[in-house]
């Protein structure tokens, strides 16, 4: 079964670039099966998808973050990651890392992790 | 791609049903039977409930179920318990668009 952890700061200035790591255990990041992706969710509101890579490295982007959204993947760590440039309070949110499953089912997620956008 | 569109709330007693609805496009969920719902409790991460529209993953109770009718899809509660309150969430086009999210309140 496969098991996602979310790491990285949990504070970020604004304007500065929010970077997260997503480390996958219990399965390899570079199989067939699966993309790799990253869900937000502001307090108290709904989730918004970010964006999904697989790992030959192809991605997918949210047209509304697109300009300031990469993830990229390094399989040598089984590990993929999310960055976020020029953040805004309205970046405040829990992110969490899964696995879409090529039906688009997002079937195993990480516990989430809360990066606030405060000076 | 605009999110999908579901009830803020919905209410039922313990022992009742109840159905969640979800509408989108002929672009999103009239195009394939591939919604997914996922149940979230407070300070919890989602929980895949249904997948490609109608299918429960292992471990899941069969008092979930999916169906779709077009561009709208439901998710139906049967025999409500107490830990079925939650919110939920639907999702389409490949995983890209969300619901908004409803609240189940069990009376």
């Amino acid at each position: 079964q496969l098991q996602l952890q979310e790491s990285g700061p949990g504070l970020v200035k604004p304007s500065e670039t929010l970077s997260l790591t997503c480390t996958v255990s219990g399965g390899s990041i570079s199989s067939s099966s699966y993309y790799w992706g990253w869900i937000r969710q502001p307090p108290g509101k709904g989730l918004e998808w970010i964006g999904s890579i697989y790992y030959s490295g192809s991605t997918y982007y949210n047209p509304s973050l697109k300009s300031r959204v990469t993830i990229s993947v390094d399989t040598s760590k089984n590990q993929f990651s999310l960055k976020l440039s020029s953040v805004t309070a309205a970046d405040t949110a829990v992110y969490y890392c899964a696995s879409l499953a090529v039906a688009g089912t997002w079937d195993y997620w990480g516990q989430g992790t809360l990066v606030t956008v405060s000076s | 791609q605009s999110a999908l569109t579901q009830p803020a709330s919905v209410s039922g007693s313990p022992g009742q049903s109840i159905t969640i609805s979800c509408t989108g496009t002929s672009s999103d969920v009239g195009s394939y039977n591939l919604v997914s719902w996922y149940q979230q409790h407070p300070g919890k991460a989602p929980k895949l409930m249904i997948y490609e529209g109608s299918k429960r993953p292992s471990g899941v109770s069969n008092r979930f179920s999916g169906s779709k009718s077009g561009n709208t899809a439901s998710l139906t509660i049967s025999g409500l318990q107490a830990e079925d309150e939650a919110d939920y969430y639907c999702c389409s086009y490949a995983g890209r668009v969300f619901g908004g999210g409803t609240k189940l309140t069990v009376l």
